[in-house]
């Protein structure tokens, strides 16, 4: 089984803060790595899929790199409604798995 | 708009059978390029990848459930099922169901249902 490792578990920034979230996968999985944010009782909403690609109407200042087993998610410029928990997800293969979550206070 | 609706029993006995089904509307659940699964988070805890289906082929399991655990489709209902067996209270947690497109992974997903393990 691939494990998905986040760091860091919490976090806290300020208003227009760069932040950045790590993932780092147990072995290799080229650029499958899918981001999403959680807020407190709604369903996980996809930020980011292969690893940099941006899904439609999530905002600029999301970003995601890397490929192999590291990867990051940054937030450019911290507002006030990114105050969630981000979890990583590899989908390598047919079997899945997400990271344990980067809860963010903003 | 694609929407996915989870439902069943939100209480279930200890050793019995959880089965929670998804109910797809705004979109086809034979398209190509999709896949159809459950994610499960226990309460104040993080995320579990359950398992996916294609609407054609076999499912895909979680290793540490798949004993335990049946992903099906029904095409003429346009719904797929969740069924855990055997469950303990440790299978508590909210069910989600999502679509997951190729390449992209789980772009939609349903609101969620509690489901508790009690006697």
């Amino acid at each position: 089984d691939i494990q998905m490792t986040q760091s860091p578990s919490t976090l806290s920034a300020s208003v227009g803060d760069r932040v950045t979230v790590t993932c780092r996968a147990s072995q290799t999985i080229s650029y499958w790595l899918a981001w999403y944010q959680q807020k407190a009782g709604k369903a996980p909403k996809l930020l980011i899929y292969k690893a940099s690609s941006l899904e439609s109407g999530v905002p600029s200042r999301f970003s995601g790199s890397g490929s192999g087993t590291e990867f990051t998610l940054t937030i450019s410029s911290l507002q006030p409604d990114d105050s969630a928990t981000y979890y990583c997800q590899q989908y390598s293969g047919y079997v899945h798995t997400f990271g344990q979550g980067t809860k963010l206070e903003v | 708009q694609l929407q996915l609706e989870e439902s069943g029993p939100e209480l279930v006995k200890p050793s019995e059978t959880l089965s929670l089904t998804c109910s797809v509307s705004g979109g086809s659940i034979t398209a190509n390029n999709y896949y159809w699964g459950w994610v499960r988070q226990p309460p104040g805890k993080g995320l579990e990848w359950i398992g996916i289906i294609y609407y054609s082929g076999s499912p895909y399991y979680n290793p540490s459930l798949k004993s335990r655990v049946t992903i099906s489709v029904d095409t003429s209902k346009s719904q797929f099922s969740l069924n855990l067996s055997s469950v303990t209270a440790a299978d508590t947690a909210l069910y989600y169901c999502a679509r997951h497109t190729i390449e992209v992974a789980f772009d939609y997903w349903g609101r969620g249902i509690l489901v508790t393990v009690s006697s």
